[in-house]
């Protein structure tokens, strides 16, 4: 069965710091492009970006409101994604979901649960 | 950026009854999925690639359109089928979504 499982959410001041994991099982990690979408209470969805698979390098893309401040990686060994946050701002509070892109990258076919990040002083 | 407007918003069908969702783009897109998402719950890819239905979705469902406009049709609601509908274009970067629309039960 393939699983995600996000954790790594909570409670961080404005301008503070966060690494959120996805950790991913049944199905060949380094096969499949992983990206962050979040959304925010009560509104829609919003990609964050995304990192490639193995035969496209691992590269990453982003979205422009996030670009510079979060980060996207992976560490294959252990078939987990991560999402460093860094200058969080109220805005940034959100549920935050890791998706894994379908077989030939067009579309996210399974999705996590989603993890819970709340920026507030 | 590519915008993408949904109307309605809000939308109330009563059991039986047609629904249609409509998915705007400010730029021509080539490939568009639809999500579903229930209350508490994750989304779902629901329609990929325009019109192909994701695996378990009812035969009910349906989605068509091209170049800037494209349409989510429920022939028939029923009261399982109350959710918030998204589309999603997957041709250019960053990835966008439209705004959703939230299908209640008349």
């Amino acid at each position: 069965e393939v699983k995600l499982v996000e954790s790594g959410g909570g409670l961080v001041q404005p301008g503070g710091s966060l690494r959120l994991s996805c950790a991913t099982s049944g199905f060949t990690f380094t096969d499949y492009y992983m990206s962050w979408v979040r959304q925010p209470p009560g509104k829609a969805l919003e990609w964050l970006g995304f990192i490639r698979n193995k035969a496209n390098g691992y590269t990453t893309e982003y979205s422009a409101s996030v670009k510079g401040r979060f980060t996207i990686s992976r560490d294959n060994s252990q078939s987990i994604l991560y999402l460093q946050m860094n200058t969080l701002r109220a805005e940034d509070s959100a549920t935050y979901y890791c998706a894994r892109d379908g077989v030939g990258h067009l579309y996210f076919d399974v999705w996590g649960a989603g993890t819970t990040v709340t920026v507030s002083s | 950026e590519i915008l993408l407007t949904q109307s309605p918003a809000i939308i109330a069908a009563s059991p039986g009854e047609k629904v249609t969702i409509t998915c705007s783009a400010s730029s021509s897109v080539s490939y568009m999925n639809w999500y579903q998402q229930k209350p508490g719950s994750s989304p779902k890819i629901w329609i990929y690639g325009i019109s192909n239905l994701a695996s378990g979705v009812p035969a009910r469902f349906s989605g068509s359109g091209s170049g800037t406009s494209f349409s989510f049709t429920i022939n028939s609601m029923e009261a399982e089928d109350v959710a918030t509908y998204y589309c999603q274009q997957r041709s250019s970067y960053p990835l966008t979504f439209g705004a959703g629309t939230k299908l209640e039960l008349k």
